[in-house]
């Protein structure tokens, strides 16, 4: 049981390139959130999603986008990287019910020189 | 707006040395407060979700209160291997419903480290 896979692991980006940053979850869960998380800042809701078709804007949107075409995966696009966007990205999911805590993923590093 | 406070934001323990953790809230109307442990260079793990004033979740060394204004992680007689980053989110209920009601709002956490 995989859980939430995201890739790549370790990435460093150019300013001004793009990139999408992979998640996939097994779980048959509807809902998907992607989440940055900065050094004493705490964990940030950058996107979320209610199901395939589906996507709405959390507290810091700009500078990226998502889709989700399926259950299954949620990528999150970077465009015209700045260094501001330098981060750790998490993207979890959770089941349509309150009491279930979000799974996570391990995450992914992004350097933006 | 949601808040999440937790303190402190460090903290170092001798193993053995029982301790808490805390999280005060505020937020319009709670749906739920959640506890996570995050390892370094890992994703936040859960461990509790709290409900209402008065509830207790127990797990292992770790027991987590709720009152109306904050959340306590009580650890009983640590171990190194309870050393982590310590997670505590919000969720609350929103106009509009839908997928805003399972957002979560975190704190920055407490870094405890446990020292044999």
């Amino acid at each position: 049981n995989a859980g939430v896979t995201q890739t790549p692991k370790f990435r460093i980006l150019k300013i001004g390139q793009s990139m999408t940053l992979q998640c996939t979850q097994d779980m048959n869960h509807n809902y998907m959130y992607w989440y940055r998380q900065d050094p004493g800042m705490g964990l940030k809701l950058i996107y979320y999603s209610v199901g395939a078709g589906i996507t709405d804007k959390g507290e810091v949107p700009n500078g990226y986008n998502v889709s989700r075409s399926t259950t299954e995966d949620f990528p999150l696009r970077l465009e015209l990287a700045a260094p501001s966007q330098t981060s750790v990205y998490f993207c979890a999911s959770s089941p349509d019910r309150i009491n279930y805590g979000y799974t996570f993923g391990s995450g992914t590093r992004l350097t933006v020189v | 707006e949601d808040q999440v406070t937790q303190s402190p934001e460090a903290l170092r323990l001798q193993e053995g040395e029982s301790s808490s953790l805390n999280c005060s809230y505020t937020v319009s109307g709670l749906r739920g407060l959640f506890w996570y442990r995050q390892d370094p260079g890992k994703g936040p793990e859960f461990l509790f979700t709290l409900y209402s004033a008065g509830e207790e979740k127990e797990k292992e060394r770790l027991k987590a209160t709720l009152t109306k204004k904050e959340s306590f992680l009580h650890i009983t007689a640590p171990k190194p291997e309870d050393s982590a980053t310590y997670l505590c989110a919000v969720q609350a209920f929103r106009l509009g419903g839908g997928g805003s009601n399972y957002k979560l709002t975190f704190g920055k956490g407490t870094l405890l480290t446990v020292n044999p």
